[in-house]
């Protein structure tokens, strides 16, 4: 298929446990985001790569949450000693922008639904 | 501090009438908006854009109208369509040209009535 891929689609995982959520974004889009969305709220901004450098984490949580993209496509969200308040779906978007070069739409893949008990 | 506000949780319409939904933001940076549509089990999908130097997009039966000394966006839709039904939501961008996290607003569920 065409559009961003997400794996797991469902994640459950007990306290304290460490999990790694993958993105697989549209092929050539330059720019990956990464999501988490509560229930009952909009999605909130977590990270930011260009190609392979992660340009912006100001969105993640704590130390706990980790996300590399090292060879500028697929994209690994890592989440240590889960908590229960990190139960959320998490959410991976892929653009065709480059900084400066005019706004794309991010498109979204189905989201890991994470749950932590 | 929500900086996207989309102050309806639900909306109910009837099919083939005009739904109108309403999204508020407070912050004067934001240059670009967006409206995502989704449904249960599936990521967001993108449905209409405008950039802050136009008033009003059209696309179809969408059509987004923004008024920023109001700091205020709609969305139109008509006439509505059973598949419409879905949860919308406004999303804005901060002047980087689209290479930043949006913001979102927390959605509102709109429901098309036959």
């Amino acid at each position: 298929g065409a559009g961003v891929s997400q794996s797991p689609r469902y994640k459950v995982a007990k306290r304290g446990q460490d999990v790694a959520l993958r993105c697989d974004p549209i092929s050539g889009h330059v720019s990956l985001f990464w999501y988490q969305q509560a229930l009952g709220q909009g999605p909130e901004f977590l990270t930011y790569f260009q190609n392979e450098a992660q340009l912006d984490k100001s969105g993640l949580p704590s130390d706990r949450f980790f996300a590399e993209r090292p060879e500028g496509s697929v994209s690994t969200l890592k989440i240590q000693r889960t908590q229960q308040e990190d139960s959320a779906v998490y959410l991976c978007a892929s653009s065709k922008t480059l900084v400066g070069q005019g706004y794309n739409e991010q498109f979204f893949g189905p989201g890991t639904r994470l749950t932590v008990l | 501090d929500q900086q996207v506000k989309q102050n309806s949780p639900s909306l109910s319409v009837q099919e083939g009438r005009i739904s109108i939904l309403n999204c508020d933001y407070t912050n004067s940076m934001f240059d670009y908006f967006l409206w995502y549509k989704k449904y249960p089990a599936e990521g967001p999908t993108f449905l209409i854009s405008i950039s802050s130097i136009k008033d009003k997009n059209e696309d179809g039966r969408f059509t987004v109208f923004l008024n920023k000394s109001a700091k205020h966006l709609s969305l139109h839709i008509v006439p509505s369509q059973p598949g419409d039904s879905a949860v919308y939501f406004c999303a804005a961008s901060a002047g980087r040209g689209g290479a930043d996290g949006l913001t979102f607003g927390k959605g509102t569920h709109l429901i098309i009535q036959p």
